[in-house]
């Protein structure tokens, strides 16, 4: 399997544009978790799913941010408008029901 | 609601020397409980876990871990250390029976000197 995958790898954009995340989970596994890294706060769960359906939404900083997850094989993060305070990496994970979560390798977000 | 505790932000080490890396858990339900490892610019990769059964749990890599339920900790230890072990760790807790999220430490960076 190829692991959990995440486009793109690295995203520059300017305050205000819209920013779409994008996360293919390990095949087979029915939850997917949004993490968020920064210096300032470290890794922060964003919103999970379990069988396509948004579970908890709490991590989820404001209204700017929206995830989707339409299918078992894809699920967005998107901000808008995007400002320079969300500039972090967002990493996607997924598992088996309880077990352990594979992390993709990451978006590195610059918002100028 | 749960929490992770790593003390140390940062632990520099001389190679070939043992080390421990220190995580304590607060949590009013049973727990699981992992080490992740983050290397330079890289996605967190599973170290070791503690799911149940045996409260000391190993690496391929020869990092171990022990729960201690007592103590609520989570310690990670490595005898001997190399280079290649620099790297940024953390700790993690799951309550156990739902697929839900993980409350992750702050991360401890371990600097291992030559």
């Amino acid at each position: 399997d190829a692991g959990v995958i995440q486009s793109p790898r690295h995203e520059v954009t300017e305050m205000g544009q819209e920013v779409t995340l994008r996360c293919k989970p390990i095949s087979g596994h029915n939850s997917l978790f949004w993490y968020r890294q920064t210096m300032m706060r470290g890794l922060e769960l964003l919103i999970y799913f379990n069988n396509n359906v948004p579970i908890d939404d709490s991590g989820m900083p404001e209204d700017r941010f929206s995830a989707k997850m339409p299918n078992a094989s894809f699920s967005t993060l998107k901000i808008q408008p995007s400002e320079p305070r969300d500039s972090a990496v967002y990493f996607c994970a997924s598992s088996r029901g309880a077990n352990e979560q594979y992390f993709g390798p990451g978006t590195r977000l610059t918002v100028t | 609601a749960q929490s992770v505790t790593q003390l140390d932000s940062q632990v520099p080490v001389f190679e070939e020397a043992p080390v421990e890396l220190r995580c304590n858990y607060s949590s009013s339900v049973s727990v699981y409980l992992f080490w992740y490892v983050q290397y330079p610019n890289q996605g967190l990769q599973l170290l070791l876990k503690y799911l149940s059964g045996s409260t000391l749990v190993e690496s391929i890599n020869g990092f171990e871990a022990e729960f201690n339920k007592s103590q609520t900790s989570f310690h990670l230890r490595k005898p001997s250390v190399h280079i290649s072990d620099t790297a940024e760790y953390f700790c993690a807790v799951h309550s156990g029976g739902g697929a839900d999220g993980l409350t992750f430490g702050k991360g401890t960076h371990l600097i291992i000197q030559p």
